[in-house]
C-alpha cells in the first residue's frame, strides 16, 4: 500500500525566513512519481512539481527548492525567503505508474507567514 | 489556455436528494479525475476518466458515478445524498494516456448537504 506522510500540521513564520516542509512516502513500486501542490485560501489546488524516482536530482525554481532522497524516502519544499503569499497548505502526492490519474495525497502542511 | 472550469460553485441539497457537477478540463486534456475533500479525511480518490472510459476507482460507495463524454467534459453524480457528503469536491484534468502527468486542478464545487 502506499502511504505519504506530511508530519507537520502547521508551520508559522516571519516574511524573509526560510521554511521547509517534510513529505516521507511509503510504496513497493520502483518507479513512481512525486508532485507538491499549493492551495491558497481561495481553494485551488495550483500544481507546482512533478519529480519521477528515477530523478534525484535536487530543484530549484525561483525561491521554491526540492530535495529528493530516495535512500530516506523523502521529498522535502523548502521555500526561501517566505512572503505572505506563500501563506496557503501545500500538499505532497505520490503516484504510481499504473495508477491511471489517482494521487496519494498526504494530510497537508498549513503554512502561515506573517508580515 | 483555459483553466479547468467546474460548474456549480456551490451547491446547497437537501439528504436523499441527487446532485450532478461538472467539469471542463484544460483543452487538450483527456484525462479527468474526481476527488473530495474534507476536514477529517482530505483529498481522496474518486475516480478517473479516459476517452470517455472509467480506468480507475477509489473507495467509495456507488452512490458516487461519473462519466466522460466525446469532447472530454466530465460529470460526477451523487445520488441519495447524505450529510457526509458535504464537502470540497475538485475535479483534475491531465494529458492522460500512460504517462503520468501533472494535474491541473479546477476551483471545487462546495456541496453542502443538509
Amino acid at each position: 500500500a502506499q502511504k505519504v506522510t506530511q508530519a507537520q500540521t502547521e508551520i508559522s513564520v516571519v516574511e524573509k525566513e526560510d521554511v521547509t516542509l517534510d513529505c516521507v512516502y511509503e510504496t513497493r513500486d520502483t518507479t513512481y512519481y512525486l508532485f507538491w501542490y499549493k492551495q491558497p485560501p481561495s481553494g485551488e489546488l495550483v500544481f507546482l512539481i512533478r519529480r519521477n524516482s528515477f530523478d534525484e536530482q535536487n530543484e530549484i525554481s525561483g525561491r521554491y527548492s526540492w530535495n529528493f532522497q530516495k535512500s530516506t524516502s523523502s521529498f522535502n519544499f523548502t521555500i526561501t525567503a517566505s512572503q505572505v503569499v506563500d501563506s496557503a497548505v501545500y500538499f505532497c502526492a505520490l503516484s504510481r505508474t499504473d495508477s491511471w490519474g489517482k494521487l496519494q495525497f498526504g494530510a497537508g502542511t498549513q503554512v502561515v507567514v506573517t508580515p | 489556455k483555459a483553466g479547468v472550469t467546474q460548474t456549480p460553485r456551490y451547491l446547497i441539497k437537501t439528504r436523499g436528494q441527487q446532485v450532478t457537477l461538472s467539469c471542463s478540463p484544460i483543452s487538450g486534456h483527456r484525462s479527468v479525475s474526481w476527488y473530495q475533500q474534507t476536514p477529517g479525511q482530505g483529498l481522496q480518490f474518486l475516480f478517473e476518466y479516459f476517452s470517455e472510459t472509467q480506468r480507475n476507482k477509489g473507495n467509495f460507495p456507488g452512490r458516487f458515478s461519473g462519466r466522460q463524454f466525446s469532447n472530454s467534459r466530465s460529470e460526477m453524480n451523487v445520488s441519495t445524498l447524505e450529510l457526509g457528503d458535504s464537502a470540497l469536491y475538485l475535479c483534475a484534468s491531465s494529458l492522460g494516456g500512460r504517462e503520468v502527468y501533472e494535474q491541473y486542478f479546477g476551483p471545487g464545487t462546495r456541496l453542502t448537504v443538509t
